[in-house]
Protein backbone atom coordinates (compact mmCIF):
# COMPACT_ATOMS: atom_id res chain seq x y z
CA UNK A 1 0.00 0.00 0.00
CA UNK A 2 0.81 3.82 -0.09
CA UNK A 3 1.13 4.02 3.42
CA UNK A 4 0.83 2.83 7.05
CA UNK A 5 -2.68 0.90 7.76
CA UNK A 6 -3.76 0.45 11.12
CA UNK A 7 -6.50 -1.71 11.52
CA UNK A 8 -9.52 -1.16 13.35
CA UNK A 9 -9.64 2.58 13.21
CA UNK A 10 -12.35 2.56 16.57
CA UNK A 11 -12.39 -0.17 19.16
CA UNK A 12 -14.61 -0.32 22.25
CA UNK A 13 -14.54 -2.99 24.55
CA UNK A 14 -15.29 -4.01 27.79
CA UNK A 15 -13.02 -3.71 30.85
CA UNK A 16 -11.50 -7.76 31.10
CA UNK A 17 -11.56 -8.63 27.40
CA UNK A 18 -8.36 -8.75 25.13
CA UNK A 19 -8.05 -6.92 21.87
CA UNK A 20 -5.95 -6.70 18.49
CA UNK A 21 -4.13 -4.09 17.48
CA UNK A 22 -3.35 -4.46 13.48
CA UNK A 23 -0.35 -2.62 11.59
CA UNK A 24 0.98 -3.01 7.82
CA UNK A 25 3.54 -1.17 7.31
CA UNK A 26 5.09 0.75 4.40
CA UNK A 27 6.47 -2.17 1.90
CA UNK A 28 10.33 -2.55 2.52
CA UNK A 29 10.20 -0.53 6.00
CA UNK A 30 12.40 -2.21 8.21
CA UNK A 31 11.44 -0.24 11.22
CA UNK A 32 8.58 -0.18 13.05
CA UNK A 33 7.47 1.51 15.61
CA UNK A 34 3.73 1.28 18.41
CA UNK A 35 3.30 4.62 20.15
CA UNK A 36 0.35 5.66 21.94
CA UNK A 37 -1.37 8.88 23.12
CA UNK A 38 -3.95 9.26 25.99
CA UNK A 39 -6.08 12.08 27.09
CA UNK A 40 -3.76 14.76 27.62
CA UNK A 41 -0.37 13.38 26.89
CA UNK A 42 2.46 12.98 24.70
CA UNK A 43 3.14 9.75 21.95
CA UNK A 44 4.28 7.05 24.28
CA UNK A 45 6.77 4.83 23.04
CA UNK A 46 5.48 1.54 23.59
CA UNK A 47 7.93 -1.02 20.90
CA UNK A 48 10.03 -0.98 18.31
CA UNK A 49 10.86 -3.59 15.92
CA UNK A 50 14.06 -3.50 13.87
CA UNK A 51 14.57 -6.42 10.58
CA UNK A 52 15.21 -9.82 12.83
CA UNK A 53 16.46 -8.03 15.65
CA UNK A 54 15.33 -8.62 18.98
CA UNK A 55 12.09 -6.37 19.69
CA UNK A 56 12.91 -3.43 22.13
CA UNK A 57 10.09 -3.47 24.21
CA UNK A 58 11.24 -0.68 27.26
CA UNK A 59 8.09 1.12 26.52
CA UNK A 60 5.37 -1.61 27.37
CA UNK A 61 3.70 -0.38 30.18
CA UNK A 62 2.52 -3.72 31.86
CA UNK A 63 3.08 -7.60 30.82
CA UNK A 64 -0.62 -7.09 29.59
CA UNK A 65 0.76 -5.42 26.47
CA UNK A 66 2.80 -7.89 24.08
CA UNK A 67 3.30 -7.81 20.56
CA UNK A 68 4.67 -9.41 16.86
CA UNK A 69 5.98 -8.89 13.52
CA UNK A 70 5.44 -11.33 11.22
CA UNK A 71 8.14 -11.89 8.35
CA UNK A 72 8.99 -8.61 8.98
CA UNK A 73 5.90 -7.00 7.71
CA UNK A 74 2.82 -6.96 9.82
CA UNK A 75 2.51 -6.27 13.38
CA UNK A 76 0.13 -7.15 15.75
CA UNK A 77 -0.51 -5.32 19.49
CA UNK A 78 -2.17 -7.12 21.94
CA UNK A 79 -3.54 -5.82 25.11
CA UNK A 80 -5.00 -8.38 27.60
CA UNK A 81 -7.52 -7.94 30.25
CA UNK A 82 -7.54 -4.61 28.83
CA UNK A 83 -8.16 -1.66 31.66
CA UNK A 84 -9.77 1.72 31.29
CA UNK A 85 -6.00 3.31 31.29
CA UNK A 86 -5.78 1.79 28.50
CA UNK A 87 -7.83 3.86 26.58
CA UNK A 88 -5.98 6.18 24.30
CA UNK A 89 -5.02 6.54 20.60
CA UNK A 90 -2.50 3.96 19.30
CA UNK A 91 -0.33 4.80 16.84
CA UNK A 92 2.06 2.66 14.33
CA UNK A 93 4.82 4.27 12.71
CA UNK A 94 7.36 2.66 9.77
CA UNK A 95 10.12 4.03 8.41
CA UNK A 96 12.89 2.45 5.98
CA UNK A 97 15.97 1.51 8.55
CA UNK A 98 15.02 3.58 11.76
CA UNK A 99 15.74 6.85 13.09
CA UNK A 100 20.05 6.07 13.86
CA UNK A 101 20.00 7.26 9.98
CA UNK A 102 20.62 10.74 10.24
CA UNK A 103 17.51 12.31 8.43
CA UNK A 104 15.48 9.58 8.41
CA UNK A 105 11.24 10.24 9.51
CA UNK A 106 8.63 8.46 10.49
CA UNK A 107 5.23 7.45 8.43
CA UNK A 108 2.65 7.03 10.66
CA UNK A 109 -1.18 5.49 10.61
CA UNK A 110 -4.08 6.89 11.13
CA UNK A 111 -3.96 5.04 14.61
CA UNK A 112 -6.28 2.83 16.15
CA UNK A 113 -9.03 4.47 19.15
CA UNK A 114 -9.11 2.09 21.71
CA UNK A 115 -12.06 2.84 24.35
CA UNK A 116 -12.15 0.65 27.26
CA UNK A 117 -15.37 1.08 28.88
CA UNK B 1 14.98 10.19 31.69
CA UNK B 2 14.51 12.57 28.17
CA UNK B 3 11.82 15.10 28.08
CA UNK B 4 10.54 17.14 25.82
CA UNK B 5 8.55 20.09 26.45
CA UNK B 6 5.98 21.92 24.25
CA UNK B 7 4.97 25.24 24.60
CA UNK B 8 1.96 26.72 24.50
CA UNK B 9 0.03 23.76 25.09
CA UNK B 10 -2.70 25.55 22.53
CA UNK B 11 -3.06 28.76 21.21
CA UNK B 12 -5.67 30.27 18.58
CA UNK B 13 -5.26 33.19 15.71
CA UNK B 14 -6.88 34.07 13.03
CA UNK B 15 -6.27 33.93 9.63
CA UNK B 16 -3.39 35.64 8.52
CA UNK B 17 -1.58 35.95 11.37
CA UNK B 18 2.53 34.68 11.66
CA UNK B 19 2.61 32.69 14.84
CA UNK B 20 5.66 29.97 16.46
CA UNK B 21 5.72 27.87 18.79
CA UNK B 22 8.84 26.13 21.18
CA UNK B 23 10.35 22.89 21.61
CA UNK B 24 12.65 22.57 24.34
CA UNK B 25 15.04 18.91 24.73
CA UNK B 26 17.69 18.08 26.86
CA UNK B 27 21.14 19.08 24.82
CA UNK B 28 23.29 16.95 25.85
CA UNK B 29 23.44 14.01 23.43
CA UNK B 30 21.63 15.82 21.02
CA UNK B 31 21.45 13.25 17.66
CA UNK B 32 18.28 14.82 15.94
CA UNK B 33 15.09 16.74 16.26
CA UNK B 34 11.88 16.12 14.03
CA UNK B 35 8.88 17.89 13.86
CA UNK B 36 5.09 16.34 13.25
CA UNK B 37 1.68 17.82 11.54
CA UNK B 38 -1.31 16.16 13.12
CA UNK B 39 -4.54 17.09 11.82
CA UNK B 40 -7.90 15.71 13.24
CA UNK B 41 -8.92 12.30 11.73
CA UNK B 42 -5.35 12.19 9.68
CA UNK B 43 -2.05 10.11 10.40
CA UNK B 44 0.65 12.50 11.80
CA UNK B 45 3.02 13.83 8.95
CA UNK B 46 6.64 15.00 9.36
CA UNK B 47 7.31 18.60 8.37
CA UNK B 48 10.98 18.51 9.04
CA UNK B 49 14.17 16.70 10.65
CA UNK B 50 17.20 18.40 12.08
CA UNK B 51 20.32 17.17 13.02
CA UNK B 52 22.89 20.45 13.20
CA UNK B 53 23.29 22.98 15.37
CA UNK B 54 21.79 26.26 13.72
CA UNK B 55 19.87 24.34 11.04
CA UNK B 56 17.22 26.05 9.45
CA UNK B 57 14.37 24.38 7.45
CA UNK B 58 11.42 25.64 5.60
CA UNK B 59 8.65 24.54 3.82
CA UNK B 60 5.94 26.45 2.19
CA UNK B 61 4.54 28.82 4.54
CA UNK B 62 6.13 26.29 7.49
CA UNK B 63 9.94 27.38 9.22
CA UNK B 64 11.90 25.82 11.84
CA UNK B 65 15.15 26.57 13.43
CA UNK B 66 17.16 24.43 16.22
CA UNK B 67 19.60 24.98 18.94
CA UNK B 68 21.37 22.43 20.03
CA UNK B 69 23.55 23.95 22.34
CA UNK B 70 21.14 25.40 24.44
CA UNK B 71 18.35 22.59 24.06
CA UNK B 72 15.65 24.51 21.89
CA UNK B 73 13.66 24.28 18.35
CA UNK B 74 11.25 27.04 16.84
CA UNK B 75 8.99 26.26 14.54
CA UNK B 76 6.72 29.38 12.50
CA UNK B 77 3.83 29.83 10.63
CA UNK B 78 3.88 32.38 8.23
CA UNK B 79 0.03 33.98 7.31
CA UNK B 80 -1.72 31.56 9.09
CA UNK B 81 -4.62 29.46 7.22
CA UNK B 82 -7.08 27.47 8.48
CA UNK B 83 -5.94 24.53 6.81
CA UNK B 84 -3.03 24.85 9.41
CA UNK B 85 -4.71 24.14 12.05
CA UNK B 86 -3.59 20.71 13.80
CA UNK B 87 -1.62 19.14 16.46
CA UNK B 88 2.51 20.19 16.28
CA UNK B 89 4.50 17.43 17.78
CA UNK B 90 8.19 17.74 18.40
CA UNK B 91 10.26 14.43 18.67
CA UNK B 92 13.81 14.48 20.10
CA UNK B 93 16.62 11.47 19.21
CA UNK B 94 19.39 11.56 21.83
CA UNK B 95 22.58 9.31 23.07
CA UNK B 96 21.81 6.02 21.67
CA UNK B 97 18.15 6.08 22.28
CA UNK B 98 16.49 4.18 18.79
CA UNK B 99 12.82 5.87 19.63
CA UNK B 100 11.84 9.17 19.39
CA UNK B 101 10.59 11.04 22.82
CA UNK B 102 7.49 13.00 22.04
CA UNK B 103 6.20 16.34 23.44
CA UNK B 104 2.65 16.71 24.20
CA UNK B 105 2.05 19.40 20.99
CA UNK B 106 0.81 22.59 20.34
CA UNK B 107 -2.61 22.55 19.22
CA UNK B 108 -3.12 25.25 16.63
CA UNK B 109 -6.61 26.54 15.80
CA UNK B 110 -6.38 29.30 13.04
CA UNK B 111 -9.73 31.13 12.87
CA UNK B 112 -11.30 32.28 9.49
Amino acid sequence: GAGVSQSPSNKVTEKGKDVELRCDPISGHTALYWYRQSLGQGLEFLIYFQGNSAPDKSGLPSDRFSAERTGGSVSTLTIQRTQQEDSAVYLCASSLVGTRRRGEKLFFGSGTQLSVL
Amino acid sequence: ILNVEQSPQSLHVQEGDSTNFTCSFPSSNFYALHWYRWETAKSPEALFVMTLNGDEKKKGRISATLNTKEGYSYLYIKGSQPEDSATYLCASLSGSARQLTFGSGTQLTVLP
